[in-house]
């Protein structure tokens, strides 16, 4: 079974922080991606990245960068945390082939007060 | 640019009875339709996909190129039906997905 994990389930953390989320897949896949799920707005991709130290902005890159220094990590980063960065973070995997399908993490909840 | 509307977010519907999910899309090209849900306290997960033309947990939906919509349907409603459901869309040659914002059925007893 394909494993996509996030390093934290629930994170607490005030205005102006640099906050890492960490996400690790066990399935070689290639590409990985980060959304931002809010009630009503449904799932928003933040970055994505192809391979290794590839990467590109999504829909709603604004407040964030990624890292991807190995395959198997995506590391979402928020330089100066702001509450309307307040959110469930869903990272997400997959094969580079045309039928994979994507799979997700269990997400972070991230509060920012 | 692509788009996926999905213009109820709550859903209500008894037990035993027929639900839809609506899902409308635009995109200029050839695209390809999922479904993802989302059961409580569990991850994201997919339900189905268009080319798979496959019924899972009794569910089927139909790519409908002339209305551009891919709703999903099932005849006879379950309570383990309840759920977060996202309709999503990706290019053929891409791997991003666009999701839709999302509906919310309950099945009640």
């Amino acid at each position: 079974d394909v494993k996509v994990t996030q390093s934290s389930r629930y994170l607490v953390k005030r205005t102006g922080e640099k906050v890492f989320l960490e996400c690790v897949q066990d399935m070689d896949h290639e590409n990985m991606f980060w959304y931002r799920q809010d009630p009503g707005l449904g799932l928003r991709l933040i970055y994505f990245s192809y391979d290794v130290k590839m990467k590109e902005k999504g829909d709603i890159p604004e407040g964030y960068s990624v890292s991807r220094e190995k395959k198997e990590r995506f590391s979402l980063i928020l330089e100066s945390a702001s509450t309307n960065q307040t959110s469930m973070y869903l990272c997400a995997s997959r094969h580079r082939g045309r039928f994979s399908e994507q799979y997700f993490g269990p997400g972070t909840r991230l509060t920012v007060t | 640019a692509q788009r996926v509307t999905q213009p109820e977010k709550l859903l209500s519907v008894f037990k035993g009875a027929p639900v839809e999910l609506k899902c409308n899309y635009s995109y200029s090209g050839s695209p390809e339709l999922f479904w993802y849900v989302q059961y409580s306290r569990q991850r994201l997960q997919l339900l189905l996909r268009h080319i798979s033309r496959e019924s899972i947990k009794g569910f089927t939906a139909d790519l409908n190129k002339g209305e551009t919509s891919f709703h999903l349907k099932k005849p006879f409603a379950q309570e383990e039906d309840s759920a977060m459901y996202y309709c999503a869309l990706k290019a053929t040659s891409g791997s991003r997905l666009t999701f839709g914002e999302g509906t919310q059925l309950t099945v009640n007893p």
